[in-house]
């Protein structure tokens, strides 16, 4: 089966320009999870969609993130304006609804803002 | 809020050596999943292998095996037999086995491991 498709795999923009990131899940797979994995740290959850819907957003910066899950499938993850603080690798992630389900990650997108 | 920790931020074993890299995570929940997830250069996260924590035997696949110690909460990877394929970075997660916003994944720092050929 094809796995968590991404895009773009690189990107890189000025600060307060801004920026869209794509994900498409397996297929089938509910839940979607974006990460933020600044270099040499581990990935930290940004918002978890069931569905089209939000169960967790609690460490997604508002003020300059948001994200949408159009149909329950793709998934766009945007910054506006891009600080340099977001120069990061953007993970993208599904699994089946269920709490044994596997997290299934992408290749991920790397972010330089300069 | 739970929190994972690894204290090896680098590891190197000769190839075909074995090696250990530690974990310990604190929770006040009793049942919850482990993982140690590999990363290597093309950034891709791949599960390595995965411990539940209502079962007392510990997981193994393959070359990798973990120690399991829930009173401690020290959640350790085995590499047997290193090969060059294993150098990467390696994170050990966390996730809650209660099914309602609670999915996701809380990882430590990573340990960077090298095979030395």
């Amino acid at each position: 089966e094809a796995g968590v498709a991404q895009s773009p795999r690189y990107k890189i923009i000025e600060k307060r320009q801004s920026v869209a990131f794509w994900c498409n899940p397996i297929s089938g797979h509910a839940t979607l999870y974006w990460y933020q994995q600044i270099l040499g740290q581990g990935p930290k959850l940004l918002i978890q969609f069931q569905n089209n819907g939000v169960v967790d957003d609690s460490q997604l910066p508002k003020d300059r993130f948001s994200a949408e899950r159009l149909k329950g499938v793709d998934s766009t993850l945007k910054i506006q304006p891009a600080k340099l603080e977001d120069s990061a690798v953007y993970l993208c992630a599904s699994s089946l609804d269920r709490p044994s389900g596997e997290q299934y990650f992408g290749p991920g997108t790397r972010l330089t803002v300069t | 809020a739970q929190t994972v920790t690894q204290s090896q931020p680098e590891m190197s074993v000769q190839e075909a050596e074995t090696v250990t890299l530690s974990c310990t995570y604190d929770t006040s929940e009793s049942d919850y999943y482990l993982f140690w997830y590999k990363q290597p250069p093309s950034r891709q996260m791949i599960l390595v292998i995965r411990q539940e924590a209502y079962k007392q035997q510990n997981a193994t696949e393959n070359r990798f095996s973990v120690n399991f110690q829930k009173a401690a909460k020290s959640f350790s990877l085995k590499i047997s037999d290193s090969q060059l394929g294993d150098a990467a970075m390696y994170f050990c997660a966390y996730r809650s086995a209660y099914l309602r916003g609670a999915q996701k994944l809380v990882f430590g720092q990573g340990t960077r491991l090298t095979i030395n050929p």
